[in-house]
């Protein structure tokens, strides 16, 4: 079965500190997506990796994959208290979208 | 463009009534997805269209669930009957031709069935 397992589920974290995220996954993937959910919110694009060694980045955060590892990485750099929110990977693999379980973050000021 | 539309943003029903929930895709978008949220089993993709051809289903929990996409502009997830297990948030999101696959959500529409 599947799995894209997302570590951690809850980060809480004080402003202007430094984290990751981590999505690990159990198949090969052709594209590896992450997504942002404000509570009650619906789900808001961040960021499509595409291909081994893909580095995107926005702002504060910084996403990247190993496909070779089954790997990507959420980087956030000097937290703000408006980066809270839960954070999905999701993984597209053939016909298929599998999200991880998300990671809650929350930035304490 | 005004997003990803969905109708009703709330449902509450009794058990073993139809539900129909709506779904309008960005203009041009090719790919129309169904998704449902819940607190147990997290996002999970139910069904997704490809120039209104259902590409895959296989996340459609059962028969009681059917999706439609009669044009370009318009899908309908119909669950019939209702239980209270389909509580949850449904999402459609749509995606443009071109191969990245990604997906732009609409609000979402909170069923509860009682």
């Amino acid at each position: 079965e599947l799995k894209v397992e997302q570590n951690p589920l809850f980060l809480s974290m004080q402003e202007g500190k430094n984290y990751t995220i981590y999505c690990n996954y159990s198949t090969t993937s052709d594209r590896l997506y992450w997504y942002r959910q404000d509570p009650g919110k619906s789900l808001e694009s961040l960021f499509v990796l595409l291909s081994n060694g893909a580095v995107k980045q926005e702002g504060r955060l910084m996403a990247s994959l190993d496909t070779k590892a089954r790997l990507s990485t959420l980087h956030i750099t000097a937290a703000v208290h408006d980066l809270s929110a839960t954070y999905f990977c999701a993984l597209n693999t053939g016909n298929q979208f599998y999200f991880g379980t998300g990671t809650s973050l929350t930035v304490i000021p | 463009d005004a997003g990803v539309i969905q109708s009703p943003r709330h449902e509450v029903t009794e058990m073993g009534q139809e539900v129909t929930l709506r779904c309008k895709p960005i203009s041009g978008h090719d790919y129309l997805f169904w998704y449902r949220q819940t607190m147990m089993r997290g996002l999970e993709l139910l069904i997704y269209f490809n120039n209104n051809v259902p590409i895959d289903d296989s996340g459609m929990p059962e028969d009681r669930f059917s999706a439609k996409m009669p044009n370009a502009s318009f899908s309908t997830l119909k669950i019939q009957p209702s239980e209270p297990r389909d509580s949850a948030v449904y999402f459609c999101a749509s995606s443009p031709q071109g191969g990245s696959y990604e997906q732009y959500f609409g609000p979402g529409t909170r069923l509860t069935v009682t």
